[in-house]
């Protein structure tokens, strides 16, 4: 298995074009998010979806859209890039495990994309 | 609303010397715990995780952890750091409530081993 891939590895944008940075796997998990991470602020999840066809937002998701076609992709795309999305962006697929009564995901992560916006 | 403080943003040891990555946690409901690890220029990897099984949870690399309650807190340890130990540590917890699948990170510990 692949894992969770993603491309490209680097991009330099100009301020206001726009682009999609693709994420793969090959795991069938339901679950795929996108964290987008910057010096001294952790990873913070940008959108999230919990299978093919239904996203939701998560903590930093304004200038960001996605969708679900599909199982294994889950594209993020840049309508109109600004310098302040300049980052490191990982996508991460999980899946539920049980633990009693409740459940939790452990998150796969992908080898990130250095995204530069000028 | 959950979250995760990780105390000191970089902690340098020697080669050898015990290694302690401070985390404390805050949820309204108890909480799954992880620690993951993320080496230069790579993604993030699970080292381990509480689930409410016990509270001493061991994982990869002689890394464990113990769940204190009574402290809110989910400290990393390791008794001998080792130079392959330099990476930064990510703390995270997910809420039980919403189906655990919104994981929320520290802001990251970067570990410096000397030799």
């Amino acid at each position: 298995n692949a894992g969770v891939t993603q491309t490209p590895k680097f991009q330099v944008l100009k301020t206001g074009q726009s682009m999609t940075l693709q994420c793969a796997q090959d795991m069938n998990h339901e679950y795929m998010s996108w964290y987008r991470q910057d010096p001294g602020m952790g990873l913070r999840l940008i959108h999230y979806s919990v299978g093919a066809g239904i996203t939701d937002q998560g903590e930093v998701p304004n200038g960001y859209n996605v969708s679900r076609s599909t199982t294994e992709d889950f594209p993020l795309r840049l309508l109109s890039a600004a310098p302040s999305q300049t980052s490191v962006y990982f996508c991460a697929s999980s899946y539920s495990m049980a633990s009693g009564l409740s459940s939790y995901n452990e998150q796969f992560f992908g080898p990130g994309t250095r995204l530069t916006v000028l | 609303a959950q979250s995760v403080t990780q105390l000191g943003s970089h902690v340098s040891v020697s080669e050898g010397a015990l290694v302690l990555l401070r985390c404390n946690y805050s949820s309204s409901v108890p909480p799954y715990l992880f620690w993951y690890v993320q080496y230069p220029n790579q993604g993030l990897q699970l080292l381990l995780k509480y689930t409410s099984a016990a509270t001493l949870v061991k994982g990869i690399n002689g890394f464990e952890a113990e769940f204190k309650k009574s402290e809110t807190s989910f400290h990393l340890t390791k008794p001998s750091a080792h130079m392959s130990d330099a990476a930064e540590y990510f703390c995270a917890v997910s809420d039980r409530g919403t189906g655990g699948f919104k994981t929320i990170f520290g802001a990251g510990t970067r570990l410096f081993v000397k030799a």
